[in-house]
């Protein structure tokens, strides 16, 4: 079975400072992961993604995310914060060749403080 | 929230009643997926379907339906055999490639008087 861990239900930055939303995965196979950020009473807009290559992925809005398969994780950062980063964020994944589609995390509420 | 459109944004039944939540996109996705959100549990799959006229059932299907006659709408039904139904729902579309990423509607907030 996969599985999406965000250990963080609150992250809370002061504005300029970097930002860090923590995700972690459980697959048997390779994941293809996903960053996804939802403001109030709106559907999720996708922010980046992992299929492949680089580990290092970029995104919209200067958010970008690292995949880190020994500790399988797949943090989502940003170096800069702005007050309009604040929402939730969602990590899910999905793996190579599964019949099973996305699985998403709890989800983290970003708070960016002015 | 891209070409998918998700109507209505606030709806508002009795308990026993059926309720339609529709979902159209303009992508030309051939996939098309139903998810519930309930506060800190994050989003849930009730239904999937790859294909018109094909669908399965997600990790919570019990008391919803769906119907895919057409590549464009992806309805739900939420049945009175939905025990607690008060949720947020979202629609999603995507292509058939696994690695592809799956767009959201807007959501319906469906609650149960």
């Amino acid at each position: 079975a996969q599985s999406v861990a965000q250990p963080e239900d609150q992250v809370n930055v002061a504005e300029g400072n970097p930002l860090t939303v923590k995700c972690t995965y459980s697959v048997s196979g390779n994941p293809y992961l996903f960053w996804y950020v939802q403001y109030p009473n709106r559907g999720l807009q996708f922010l980046l993604k992992y299929i492949t290559g680089d580990n290092l992925v970029k995104g919209s809005y200067g958010f970008e995310a690292e995949f880190n398969k020994s500790q399988t994780s797949f943090h989502l950062k940003k170096p800069s914060a702005l007050v309009s980063d604040s929402a939730l964020y969602f990590c899910a994944v999905r793996v190579s060749g599964s019949a099973r589609q996305l699985t998403f995390g709890s989800g983290t509420q970003l708070t960016v403080l002015p | 929230d891209g070409g998918i459109t998700q109507s209505p944004k606030y709806l508002f039944r009795k308990e026993g009643q059926n309720v339609t939540l529709s979902c159209e996109q303009n992508l030309n996705h051939d996939a098309m997926y139903w998810y519930r959100q309930d506060p800190g549990q994050g989003l849930r799959l009730i239904y999937y379907s790859q294909i018109v006229n094909d669908f399965q059932k997600g990790d919570i299907a019990e008391g919803y339906s769906v119907s895919r006659e057409k590549k464009e709408s992806f309805p739900l039904t939420v049945t009175s055999a939905q025990k607690n139904p008060t949720a947020f729902y979202l629609c999603a579309s995507s292509t058939s490639r696994f690695e592809d990423t799956q767009y959201f509607g807007p959501g319906t907030r469906l609650t149960v008087l």
